[in-house]
């Protein structure tokens, strides 16, 4: 089946540093991929949409400067979170789809999360 | 506006007895209708999905789901739960040709040994 990786899987850091935070498909070419955000018991949030090769769309209320993703090819995106403070901590969840002819199109598949922690 | 609710938070069962987490949708046109499951400090593993066809979908782990058109309804159900469904349970809806995925505000199920 489709597999998402994503890394770190847990990571705390001090206020006002930098955190990135990778997305890969490991066995297909996501074209699209998803950046969500879940606070503690609590749905998922989208915060952004990446497409290969092209900018990010953010969702409103989603600071584009403190929240930057960039889709440089068709299984890596990248979250990185600027200038973190301690109300950026949260559990973020990135997801893909196949958009590939021999894929399943219809189906997002999901990371395994990242816990950002900021001191 | 296109929405989906799951209307009980937390849902208790106990084990070998059959479980049904629900789901209902508002969405324009066919949708695309699916469920996740969530364990803790994980990501969502797809379960199962409708997209078109027969209504009763079978999914992973001995999950399936009907789909019912005339009650907008897309409920997850599993004859006999185990211990280990202990999770948290989203629907999820794409409209036909939408782009983006709808959840709802997830379903936390409880198996009693």
């Amino acid at each position: 089946g489709a597999v998402v990786s994503q890394h770190p899987s847990r990571v705390i850091c001090k206020s006002g540093t930098s955190v990135k935070i990778e997305c890969r498909s490991l066995d297909f070419q996501a074209t699209t991929m998803f950046w969500y955000r879940q606070f503690p018991k609590q749905s998922l949030m989208l915060m952004a949409t990446s497409n290969e090769g092209s900018k990010a769309t953010y969702e409103q209320g989603v600071e584009k400067d403190k929240f930057l993703i960039n889709h440089a090819s068709l299984t890596l995106s990248t979250l990185t979170v600027t200038s973190a403070h301690p109300e950026d901590s949260s559990f973020y969840i990135c997801s893909a789809r196949d958009q590939g002819l021999a894929g399943d199109s219809d189906t997002q598949y999901f990371g395994p999360g990242t816990r950002l922690t900021v001191l | 506006a296109q929405s989906v609710a799951q209307p009980e938070d937390q849902v208790n069962v106990a084990e070998g007895n059959p479980l049904t987490v629900k789901c209902t949708y508002s969405v324009s046109g066919n949708p695309y209708l699916f469920w996740y499951v969530q364990y803790p400090n994980r990501g969502l593993q797809f379960l199962l999905k409708y997209i078109t066809g027969d209504n009763l979908v079978k999914g992973s782990y001995g999950f399936e789901a009907e789909f019912n058109k005339s009650q907008t309804s897309f409920h997850l159900k599993k004859p006999s739960a185990l211990v280990s469904d202990s999770a948290l349970y989203f629907c999820a809806v794409r409209p036909l040709g939408g782009f983006k995925t709808i959840f709802g505000a997830g379903t936390r199920l409880f198996v009693k040994a």
